[in-house]
């Protein structure tokens, strides 16, 4: 299995700031993903973190609002832009191996953000 | 959009078995069906997945039907840890997951 590490587990920042989340994994991984929990919500996808190229955004989320980086196979970013009060919401790191590797995915643990 | 649909909640007694519903009736050949479970405040945990058998591990079993058109996770002693949201998804190999709404279980007393 593959330990996923989320850093920080929660914050609360001011409206108009900008957050970065850090994701890294014990080991390569092929794909690595970002989604967002609302609240009492189920998990949605932001994106696919891309080694060595851009992230693949789902519809609804954009490269300027959510810039993501993945400079190699065992971490990944996540930046919160220009953060207004609906930015608040857990964001979670998932890690899948792809068809060669693991069968299922992996969780961080979230990180828990709050806007005021 | 998920494609698959599940109970929005159910209840179950503590030490009995608990049998959660997913049907999945557009699943394509290529898809396995995958089971997460989220305990409150926790990232999402692997339960079980299969393709066209039924699946057993430590954590619970999977029953698929003959047509894969809808399976069934079976927690065969549900203890109060049990309480989670469980998500029935298809999933083919690299693909990325889609996460409906789930099922809400309550383990009672």
């Amino acid at each position: 299995s593959a330990v996923i590490s989320q850093k920080p587990s929660r914050d609360i920042c001011q409206r108009g700031t900008s957050l970065t989340i850090q994701c890294q994994v014990d080991s390569q991984v092929t794909m690595m993903f970002w989604y967002r929990q609302q609240p009492g919500q189920s998990l949605t996808l932001i994106a696919t973190a891309n080694q060595g190229s851009e992230a693949t955004y789902e519809s609804g989320f954009v490269i300027d609002k959510f810039p993501i980086s993945r400079p190699n196979l065992t971490f990944s970013t996540l930046t919160v832009s220009n953060m207004s009060p609906e930015d608040s919401s857990i964001y979670l790191c998932s890690v899948d191996g792809g068809a060669g590797t693991y069968t299922e995915a992996f969780f961080g643990q979230g990180t828990r953000l709050t806007v005021v | 959009d998920a494609k698959t649909t599940q109970p929005t909640s159910m209840d179950c007694a503590e030490g009995r078995a608990a049998n959660l519903p997913c049907n999945h009736s557009t699943i394509s050949g290529n898809e396995y069906v995958y089971w997460y479970r989220q305990i409150h405040s926790q990232g999402p945990q692997y339960i079980i997945h299969g393709l066209k058998n039924n699946e057993t591990n430590e954590m619970a079993s999977l029953i698929i039907t003959e047509d894969r058109k809808s399976s069934t996770l079976i927690l065969p002693h549900a203890t109060l840890r049990d309480t989670a949201v469980y998500y029935c998804i298809e999933k083919a190999a690299g693909n990325k997951l889609t996460f409906g709404g789930g099922t809400r279980v309550l383990v009672k007393p």
